[in-house]
């Protein structure tokens, strides 16, 4: 069953550092998504990307936030200048064609602790 | 603006019973999606079941089952014969259907199953 995969599974930086998650989605999935769950609370949406551009972002994705699709394969996310409050587990998710099905299908996830 | 509330942040039931986990939605939209989501605490997203707002029955899936009722807008869970391996977090999510729209999730309910 294809499923998308997250790399690394946890990820520990220094304050100031900058991190790049990365994601392969879902083969022949179109629509990619990064969202974030700080320890103990609610998912929360991130951007998503559709047609090598972003689609949406939240007010969480501010500019020390980017994502990229280097290849057709890879889908990343980077944060520039990590702070503590970045601290949290980064998931991945791919949608395949919008009107069929709507499931978004969620990576493993990277653990990212910033000290 | 999309909001989901979920109003049971825990709650503990017998193995073999039914659960109801409670979920009210507040969307704009004519046209959006509803779903569950299973977090164990392994920490991965495990898509349950899916509800779009134009589907006049409720969606089944297993043992899974979601009671859609619009006029109310709750999307509340239903869980038959429950199991041990049920335990876990369980968010209800939102979005609109017009592409790559993310999913905002409620805070979640840690459902516990008890032998």
């Amino acid at each position: 069953e294809p499923e998308v995969t997250q790399t690394p599974s946890h990820q520990v930086t220094q304050m100031g550092q900058e991190v790049i998650l990365r994601c392969v989605p879902i083969s022949n999935h179109l629509y990619f998504y990064w969202y974030r769950q700080i320890l103990g609370q609610k998912v929360e949406f991130l951007v998503s990307f559709y047609n090598n551009e972003i689609s949406e972002k939240s007010e969480i994705f501010d500019d020390q936030f980017s994502v990229e699709r280097p290849d057709g394969s890879n889908f990343t996310l980077k944060i520039r200048s990590t702070k503590l409050e970045d601290s949290a587990m980064y998931f991945c998710a791919s949608m395949g064609l919008a009107g069929t099905s709507r499931e978004q299908y969620f990576g493993p996830g990277t653990r990212l602790t910033v000290t | 603006a999309q909001k989901i509330t979920q109003t049971q942040p825990g709650m503990f039931v017998q193995e073999k019973e039914a659960v109801t986990l409670d979920c009210t939605y507040d969307t704009s939209d004519q046209s959006y999606g509803l779903f569950w989501y299973k977090q164990p605490s392994s920490g991965e997203m495990i898509f349950l079941i899916y509800q779009g707002s134009y589907d006049e029955q409720n969606a089944t899936e297993g043992r899974y089952s979601l009671n859609f009722q619009k006029a109310r807008k709750s999307a509340n869970l239903v869980i038959s014969a429950s199991q041990l391996g049920d335990s876990a977090m369980y968010f209800c999510a939102t979005t609109w259907l017009r592409g790559a729209d993310g999913l905002t999730f409620g805070k979640g309910t840690h459902l516990i199953i008890q032998p």
